[in-house]
């Protein structure tokens, strides 16, 4: 059973808000990830870490930001959310090699009004 | 650079029928193969993974063969029941350096009674 925990799983928020999505790991894992899931399922890499102190950008332009202080937090935040961040987010984190799996949240389903 | 393609869906199968979705690869090293799947309302769990030529991963009566010489990863089912209804995602990891997880766009799988 993974160990990888998101919350809140639903929110519902207006237009101009700031918000964090929350994402914590107990795996010890070094490499986590945020991606935006679309409608039609497919996945976006939105930001990844290596580490503490290490945040990318990935495949994805998107305009919230991410930071990693602690190996086992990695929280998103948008600063003034907008309808078209309504998507869902999932966080999700690997171990150290190439041939280990992901490990991913339940995801946090935001809507926008 | 690095890509997965997999069957478009949705797929919709009767109970006890034989389940094939097709997935390839693109990749400039030697990957990692995986498949997720995602049942409603939740994130992505491992079904099973290979991690070199010739490899099968199997997990509950899914099977899927690591083919290096056709680049593909196909999935596999005898016999699908209702609760198989999800959505399967492929994905590849290459090692080494970020060894990011790389998706296909996912197929929806409806199996009807």
């Amino acid at each position: 059973e993974a160990d990888i925990y998101q919350t809140p799983r639903y929110l519902v928020i207006g237009t101009g808000k700031k918000i964090t999505l929350e994402c914590s790991q107990t795996m010890g894992h070094d490499k986590m990830y945020w991606y935006q899931q679309d409608p039609g399922m497919e996945l976006h890499l939105i930001h990844y870490s290596y580490g503490v102190n290490s945040t990318e950008k990935g495949d994805l332009s998107s305009e919230s930001t991410v930071s990693r202080i602690r190996t086992e937090h990695f929280p998103l935040t948008l600063e003034s959310a907008r309808p078209s961040h309504t998507s869902q987010y999932l966080c999700a984190s690997s171990g150290h090699t190439g041939d280990t799996e992901a490990f991913f949240g339940q995801g946090t389903r935001l809507t926008v009004v | 650079g690095d890509s997965v393609t997999q069957m478009e869906g949705p797929v919709t199968l009767s109970e006890e029928a034989f389940l094939t979705i097709n997935c390839t690869y693109t990749a400039t090293g030697y990957p990692s193969l995986f498949w997720y799947v995602q049942y409603p309302g939740e994130g992505l769990q491992l079904l099973l993974k290979a991690t070199k030529a010739d490899d099968k991963g199997s997990n509950k009566g899914f099977e899927a063969t690591y083919r290096k010489e056709t680049t593909s990863f196909h999935l596999e089912k005898g016999s699908v029941q209702v609760s198989d209804s999800a959505v399967y995602f492929c994905a590849l990891r290459l090692s080494g350096g970020y060894q990011k997880v790389t998706f296909g766009t996912g197929t929806k799988l409806q199996v009807i009674p």
